[in-house]
């Protein structure tokens, strides 16, 4: 059974860090490119950063760029994101999230439970 | 970026109704590469439609999906106590960012 179980959410304040961690289990991790996906409190989805196999291509929403980092350790089944100079507008559920399909056209086809990250003073 | 545009945004309804959602894109989405979801208070995203119309495995097939180009829909045939919730559409026809509609909500009339 593929589990995904994230970690690491909590209060933070305006310019602070955090690292989100995803375990994975009951798949070839190695084998799949990962990603994570918010959701602002009461909002709808929104696509935050992607990460290749070996780890070495990401991709980031705008909204992140220079600020979040992806990454992966592989031996470890784990994915991570390093959160920094946060804004009160990155508070949301985190998701980390399986993709499906070919050539960077991804769905989701597996979701963990989610880490809720707030920014707030 | 693709922008993708839900209708309507709140349906009241009872179970045993028939359900269509739509999801609308800013441009065309090619190959059908459009995903639907179902979300419920507290929980991830289900996966439910992939590829515009294929079910993913495990969802029932009251869920059906249809639609290309820019005009997408989400069908369920006939609504279950379980289905009210909230539905996403996600577009994968570009490469990253992967962009979601609004979501639509169904609710107990």
């Amino acid at each position: 059974e593929v589990q995904l179980l994230e970690s690491g959410g909590g209060l933070v304040q305006p310019g602070g860090s955090l690292r989100l961690s995803c375990a994975a289990s009951g798949f070839t991790f190695s084998s799949f490119s990962m990603t994570w996906v918010r959701q602002s409190p009461g909002e709808g989805l929104e696509w935050v950063s992607g990460i290749t196999t070996a780890g070495a291509t990401t991709y980031y929403a705008e909204s992140v760029k220079g600020r979040f980092t992806i990454s992966r350790d592989n031996s470890k089944n784990t994915l991570y994101l390093q959160l920094n100079s946060l804004r009160a507008e990155d508070t949301a559920v985190y998701y980390c999230a399986r993709p499906r399909g070919s050539g960077w056209r991804y769905y989701f086809d597996y979701w963990g439970q989610g880490t809720l990250v707030t920014v707030s003073s | 970026e693709i922008v993708l545009t839900q209708s309507p945004g709140t349906l009241s309804l009872s179970p045993g109704e028939r359900v269509t959602l739509s999801c609308r894109a800013s441009q065309g989405v090619s190959s059908s590469y459009l995903a639907w979801y179902q979300q419920k208070p507290g929980q991830a995203p289900r996966l439910l439609i992939y590829g515009a119309s294929s079910r993913a495995t495990g969802i029932p097939d009251r869920f059906s999906g249809s639609g290309s180009g820019t005009d997408f829909t989400l069908t369920i045939s006939r609504l279950e106590p379980e289905d009210f919730a909230v539905y996403y559409c996600q577009q994968y026809d570009t490469s990253p960012p992967w962009t979601f509609g609004q979501g639509t909500k169904v609710e107990v009339k």
